[in-house]
């Protein structure tokens, strides 16, 4: 069974950083594309970058608001996928999804999510 | 960036009855389109991929259809565990989603 359990969020003030974790197991994490989505509460869906196997280069895209402040990397000895946040804003309050891309390019499944609260 | 509209925002509907949500994208994003559904305090699933195929274990009530700009998720008869939020999403172009619809109890 597939399963994508994230960690690192918490509450962290304005122009902070923050690391989230998410920890694969039940496939074979090492080809696969993985992608981050983040959700502020009571709000919509947003795409937040991905990264591809490093098998097929291993490259990242982001989206534009976080383009030049979040990093994703990716550990494959360890099943372990990163997002590193930097001057966080409050706008980056939200919680954040780790997500297989799956055979046809799509998101499936998903994690629990993680929640980051980012306070002014 | 390619924009995704969803429209109706809210459909309230009946069990039992047909529910028609539409996804309009801002160009032609050929048939990578999909639906998600979200209910309360759980994670999205994905329900349609490439339009109009049901992702493994989702029932034959829900269908999808459409190419280029214009898509419709139907939903043929609603149970009580469809009330839910629906996005749609798009892959032609990295990657973005519609603003969501939510189907509520009449």
């Amino acid at each position: 069974e597939v399963q994508l359990v994230e960690s690192g969020g918490g509450l962290v003030t304005g122009g902070g950083s923050l690391r989230l974790s998410c920890a694969a197991s039940g496939f074979t994490f090492s080809n696969a594309w993985m992608t981050w989505v983040r959700q502020a509460p009571g709000k919509g869906l947003e795409w937040v970058g991905r990264i591809k196997s490093n098998t097929d280069g291993g490259t990242t895209d982001y989206a534009a608001p976080v383009k030049g402040r979040f990093t994703m990397s990716r550990d494959d000895s360890k099943n372990t996928l990163y997002l590193e946040m930097n001057s966080l804003k409050t706008e980056d309050t939200a919680v954040y999804y780790c997500i297989t891309v799956d055979r046809y390019g799509w998101f499936d499944p998903w994690g629990q999510g993680t929640l980051v609260t980012v306070s002014s | 960036e390619i924009v995704l509209t969803q429209s109706p925002a809210t459909l309230s509907l009946s069990p039992g009855e047909r529910a028609t949500l539409s996804c309009r994208a801002s160009q032609s994003v050929s048939s990578y389109l999909a639906w998600y559904q979200q209910k309360p305090g759980q994670a999205p699933r994905l329900l349609i991929y490439d339009a109009s195929n049901r992702a493994t274990g989702i029932p034959a009530r829900f269908s999808g259809s459409g190419s280029g700009t214009d898509f419709t998720l139907t939903i043929s008869s609603l149970e009580p565990e469809d009330f839910a939020v629906y996005y749609c999403q798009q892959r032609s172009t990295l990657y973005s989603f519609g603003q969501g619809t939510k189907l509520e109890i009449k």
